[in-house]
């Protein structure tokens, strides 16, 4: 089967760094995503990664490997803004995206 | 420009009846989606479109219809409701398939009784 793994839940303190990790195992791979998900409202998106390597989007940065089925969401200079779920989704061979259940990051001051 | 717009935002049904869903986006996309979402559990696709006049099952398709008549709304049908289906519905869009992103409506908050 497809599964998408991600922690449940983080905490971290404003202006810190935080790393949301994500570990897939899929049919096929196509790119991996990383969607930002404030309580009640619709995933925006964040990045994308379709080569090994570090993508960098001012505070934001998403890592792949994809030898080890892995990736990660980096936040730099955290505010209070930032609290919300990051989502991690990878297209399967078949382009449809299979998603991870969401890690809820908990900013505290 | 709206972007993708979704009616009604919350709907509370009784086990059996029915209702659509509509969602409706203004920027040209080919490719519009229904996902669910249930507390612990990833986005879950439903249907999918790739064009006028076409859907596509997807990962929990039972227990709902769609129809894409015009390419710029995608209903979602549920013909006899079920507690099962409470949930919060996102419908999507996109222009491409392949490494494009996915724009997402506000949701519809589905509750039955």
């Amino acid at each position: 089967g497809q599964n998408i793994d991600q922690p449940t839940e983080m905490t971290a303190t404003e202006g810190a760094i935080v790393q949301i990790n994500c570990t897939y195992q899929t049919s096929g791979f196509n790119g991996l995503f990383w969607y930002q998900q404030h309580a009640g409202e619709a995933p925006t998106f964040l990045s994308y990664n379709v080569l090994d390597g570090l993508e960098e989007k001012g505070r934001f940065s998403s890592f792949l490997s994809r030898s080890k089925g892995y990736s990660y969401l980096l936040l730099k200079e955290l505010q209070m803004k930032d609290s919300a779920s990051y989502l991690c989704a990878v297209m399967d061979s078949n382009y449809q995206l299979i998603w991870g259940a969401g890690t809820k990051l908990i900013i505290k001051p | 420009n709206a972007g993708v717009t979704q009616t009604p935002k919350f709907r509370v049904l009784k086990t059996g009846q029915s209702m659509t869903l509509l969602c409706a986006q203004d920027m040209n996309h080919e490719y519009m989606y229904w996902y669910r979402q249930d507390p612990g559990m990833g986005l879950r696709l439903i249907h999918y479109s790739v064009g006028e006049g076409t859907t596509a099952k997807g990962e929990v398709p039972d227990g709902y219809n769609v129809s894409r008549l015009k390419k710029q709304n995608f209903l979602l049908g549920l013909e006899s409701a079920a507690p099962s289906q409470t949930s919060v519905y996102f419908c999507a869009s996109s222009f491409m398939v392949e490494q494009e992103t996915q724009y997402f409506g506000p949701g519809t908050r589905l509750l039955v009784l």
